[in-house]
């Protein structure tokens, strides 16, 4: 399997502009998770989806923020309008619940690093 | 989730053990402990996990004592490879799927 896919892997944007992250989960899994990380605060769950549907969402920052999910294989992460305090690594993971278990292992994709400037 | 607490950094010479400990004192009876790694540039990457008892795998080893307030991970042989942020998470099974990630400890492998 070829693991989480994020495109794309840098962005470099101005303030203002409309932002869209790619993420292709691995195939099978059905739980979706989009994360942020920077130096001051560390990696944050911004919102996570099971079998496409939104579950929680309330580490999203603002409404600049929004995430789909329209089928399985593939999720959305947009931002706008863009500002220099969303600069940072975007990550995706995706995991599977075995028999309705919690999944405890989460794949990470390789990021997109977004500067906004 | 309970709160970790893990040294900020370490240092381990290639081919020795790597002992990362990681204290969790007011972790609950049905939280689990969680190890992930991330090396520089890449996504996290999970590591084991455990409830009571020790568990190995083909990556690390995870010692978790009697009373579960801490764990230390253990790398049996580091490598070069390992040198990366390892992250030490508590969470129930029950609860959201939401990681929550401390700053984790900066392992530096030398030669």
């Amino acid at each position: 399997d070829a693991g989480v896919i994020q495109s794309p892997r840098h962005e470099v944007t101005e303030m203002g502009q409309e932002v869209t992250l790619r993420c292709k989960p691995i195939s099978g899994h059905d739980y979706l998770f989009w994360y942020r990380q920077t130096m001051m605060r560390g990696l944050e769950l911004l919102i996570y989806f099971n079998n496409n549907v939104p579950i929680d969402d309330s580490g999203m920052p603002e409404d600049r923020f929004s995430a789909k999910m329209p089928n399985a294989s593939f999720s959305t992460l947009k931002i706008q309008p863009s500002e220099p305090r969303d600069s940072a690594v975007y990550f995706c993971a995706s995991s599977f619940a075995v028999q309705g278990k919690v999944p405890y292992e989460q794949y990470f994709g390789p990021g997109t690093r977004l500067t906004v400037t | 989730d309970a709160k970790t607490t893990q040294p900020t950094s370490m240092d381990c010479a290639e081919g020795r053990a790597a002992n990362l400990p990681c204290n969790h004192s007011t972790i609950s009876g049905n939280e689990y402990v969680y190890w992930y790694r991330q090396i520089h540039s890449q996504g996290p990457q999970y590591i084991i996990h455990g409830l009571k008892n020790n568990e190995t795998n083909e990556m690390a080893s995870l010692i978790i004592t009697e009373d579960r307030k801490s764990s230390t991970l253990i790398l049996p042989h580091a490598t070069l490879r390992d040198t990366a942020v390892y992250y030490c998470i508590v969470r129930a099974p029950d609860s959201n799927y939401q990681l929550i990630w401390g700053a984790g400890t900066k392992l530096i492998i030398k030669p």
